[in-house]
């Protein structure tokens, strides 16, 4: 079975700086996505960034990039210029590449990022 | 609009009542969840339906019972409710049953059980 380790409960960030949370999986499968989802105080869970196993290049969506890798089963996500709307728990996630019973979303614990001025 | 819409938002109630939650989809999407949250923010998947079969079962008791009338709607009932079971129940929707999609979370129902 697949697990997902966020190993920083908790993070702090000054405005306008730059924070990376660690995330790390375990996993015999070669092929897979890897996920980061945000949860703000309102609950509502929203994509941030998702990268395919497959590709070496690393995923970047505007102020948020990931370090992924494959190797080391190591997946970061970088937050540049951090604003307070960042502020939220922060959860990786695994999926499997195969459909199927075992294609489901496995999350990390989750880490709080506070940001502040 | 609300994309995918869960109700109650809070629902608080007795131990051994019965409950159900609702949720609903407008993106189309042929594949619906229910993911659970527990109070150490720690979520899990519970169910997963395709076209309104269900695919995923993820050894939860078979005190909670889903139920897809049609793709855009699958409800939760849980039956004798137990103090266990307070949680925030969270549903999400995703176009296809395929690794690579996007889940479209709902808001989440906070179940609190006394």
């Amino acid at each position: 079975a697949q697990t997902v380790t966020q190993s920083q409960p908790e993070m702090s960030v000054q405005e306008a700086e730059t924070v990376t949370l660690s995330c790390t999986y375990d996993t015999s499968e070669s092929d897979y996505y890897l996920f980061w989802y945000k949860q703000p105080p309102s609950r509502q869970m929203i994509l941030v960034i998702r990268q395919e196993a497959y590709k070496q290049q690393n995923a970047t969506e505007n102020r948020f990039s990931v370090n992924f890798q494959k190797a080391a089963k190591s997946f970061s996500l970088k937050i540049s210029d951090s604003q307070l709307g960042d502020a939220a728990m922060y959860f990786c996630a695994y999926r499997s590449s195969y459909t199927g019973t075992a294609s489901k979303l496995t999350f990390g614990t989750g880490t709080r990022l506070q940001v502040t001025l | 609009d609300t994309a995918v819409s869960q109700t109650p938002k809070y629902l608080v109630t007795q131990m051994g009542n019965d409950k159900s939650i609702k949720c609903e989809q407008n993106l189309g999407h042929d594949t619906m969840y229910w993911y659970k949250q527990d109070s150490k923010k720690f979520l899990k998947i519970m169910f997963s339906y395709n076209n309104k079969e269900l695919i995923i079962n993820e050894t939860v008791p078979n005190r909670f019972s889903p139920k897809s009338p049609d793709k855009a709607h699958l409800n939760l009932h849980i039956n004798s409710l137990e103090l266990g079971d307070s949680a925030v129940y969270f549903c999400a929707s995703s176009a296809r049953y395929s690794p690579n999609e996007k889940l479209f979370f709902g808001s989440g129902t906070q179940l609190s059980v006394l």
